[in-house]
């Protein structure tokens, strides 16, 4: 298994530029989620879905728009980029078990806009 | 609230035992989870406590104390490579899938 994967692994746009960022996993878990980490802020949660075709937001969700068509694959997309979206970007999936919320996390996206 | 409050540094020397805290705010609480996370890396999970008392994995050991709203993760035998983020996190909501993080300990194993 690859478990979760990201492309691209750096990004660099311009202000008001738009992009996409993929997130797959193949270990069929049900809860994806997209995070934003920051220097000095831990990891804040930016949407999650339960499973495919439901989605919501989570604590920054400004800015950023998700969809779930298939249990894989959990995009995340940038509608008009802004220098404060400048941020490693981590998706992660979890399946419920004994040991609860155990997320998987893929190796994160760098962004940079200027 | 959720949020979650730990030391921002810790160093400690190669062999001993370290010790993270981790306070938290008592609303809707549901377990308290343990991720690490080296630079440049991703953050990969390491322990999780529903209920109160200690869970062992290996040289880390994570304790719960519901009653006083608080955590510790405990690193023994510390090694040079366990140089690293340590975040503490907990669920945000029913079925615990959301989780808040707090802002992580940054800890420094020297020789």
């Amino acid at each position: 298994n690859a478990g979760v994967t990201q492309t691209p692994k750096f990004q660099v746009l311009k202000t008001g530029q738009s992009m996409t960022l993929q997130c797959a996993q193949d270990m069929n878990h049900e809860y994806m989620s997209w995070y934003r980490q920051d220097p000095g802020m831990g990891l804040r949660l930016i949407h999650y879905s339960v499973g495919a075709g439901i989605t919501d937001q989570g604590e920054v969700p400004n800015g950023y728009n998700v969809s779930r068509s298939t249990t894989e694959d959990f995009p995340l997309r940038l509608l008009s980029a802004a220098p404060s979206q400048t941020s490693v970007y981590f998706c992660a999936s979890s399946s419920q078990g004994a040991r609860g919320e155990t997320q998987y996390f893929g190796p994160g996206t760098r962004l940079l806009v200027l | 609230g959720q949020s979650l409050e730990q030391p921002s540094e810790v160093t400690a020397v190669e062999g001993a035992i370290v010790q993270i805290n981790c306070t938290y705010q008592t609303s809707g609480f549901y377990g308290l989870s343990w991720y690490q996370q080296h630079d440049g890396g991703a953050p990969t999970f390491l322990s999780y406590n529903a209920l109160d008392g200690l869970e062992e994995t290996g040289r880390f050991s994570s304790f719960l104390s519901r009653s006083d709203s608080y955590g510790y993760l405990l690193l023994q035998e510390l090694q040079m490579k366990d140089s690293a983020s340590y975040f503490c996190a907990r669920g945000r909501g029913a079925g615990s899938y959301q989780l808040t993080f707090g802002k992580g300990t940054k800890l420094s194993v020297i020789p």
